[in-house]
């Protein structure tokens, strides 16, 4: 069965701190992989994505993300956080035929 | 580009009644998807429609009807309403089926 994991529903940092938040999937075909952040009271918007080729891939807002295929995981970074970053973040895959499978999405808190 | 847009943004039903929330994007995107959100689930696929005149149920399409008659406009049907509805609903529109634009979504409450 395909499906995708975040690994905790909350995540708090202090400003100018690492940002890092994880996502394991499970797929039986190449996996197409994306994150999406949600800020309060907005949808969902693209923060980045893997297709295919190079498995570091930079998003907007200093975000960027690697994918492991032997780790099944696609984790999440930002070297230092802003308090412009709290949002909810959902780890998101290709879920067969023209379909998304999303995560249930890690909220992330950020501190002065 | 007003990218994809949604009414109302926030609507009270009661229990039975029915109602039809709207969606329309100005991308030409074929695909367009409906989702609910529920705090702690992340999105739930209800229906999508791979271009007018077709539609398909996603994972959650009990209690809801689509239809697609234009490129732009994919509304959603709830008929009889239960409180198990109360959710916040998402359109979203894509290109590619992958990279999805969403609107700013509507909030129902059936009490």
């Amino acid at each position: 069965a395909q499906s995708v994991t975040q690994l905790g529903s909350h995540v708090s940092v202090s400003e100018g701190a690492l940002v890092l938040l994880r996502c394991n999937y499970s797929s039986s075909v190449p996996p197409y992989l994306f994150w999406y952040v949600q800020y309060p009271n907005q949808g969902l918007q693209l923060l980045l994505k893997y297709t295919t080729g190079a498995t570091l891939v930079k998003g907007i807002n200093g975000f960027e993300a690697e994918f492991k295929k032997s780790e099944t995981s696609f984790h999440l970074t930002k070297p230092s956080a802003h308090m412009s970053d709290a949002a909810e973040y959902f780890c998101t895959f290709r879920g067969g035929y023209n379909k998304l499978i999303f995560g249930a999405g890690t909220r992330l808190a950020v501190h002065p | 580009n007003a990218g994809v847009t949604q009414t109302p943004k926030f609507r009270i039903l009661k229990i039975g009644q029915s109602m039809t929330l709207q969606c329309a994007q100005d991308m030409n995107h074929n695909y367009m998807y409906w989702y609910r959100q529920d705090p702690g689930m992340g999105l739930k696929l209800i229906y999508y429609s791979v271009g007018a005149g077709i539609t398909d149920k996603g994972e959650v399409p009990n209690g809801y009807n689509v239809s697609r008659s234009t490129t732009e406009d994919f509304p959603l049907r709830l008929e009889l309403a239960a409180p198990s509805q109360t959710s916040v609903y998402f359109c979203a529109s894509s290109y590619d089926a992958y990279e999805q634009y969403f609107g700013p979504g509507t909030r129902l409450t059936v009490t």
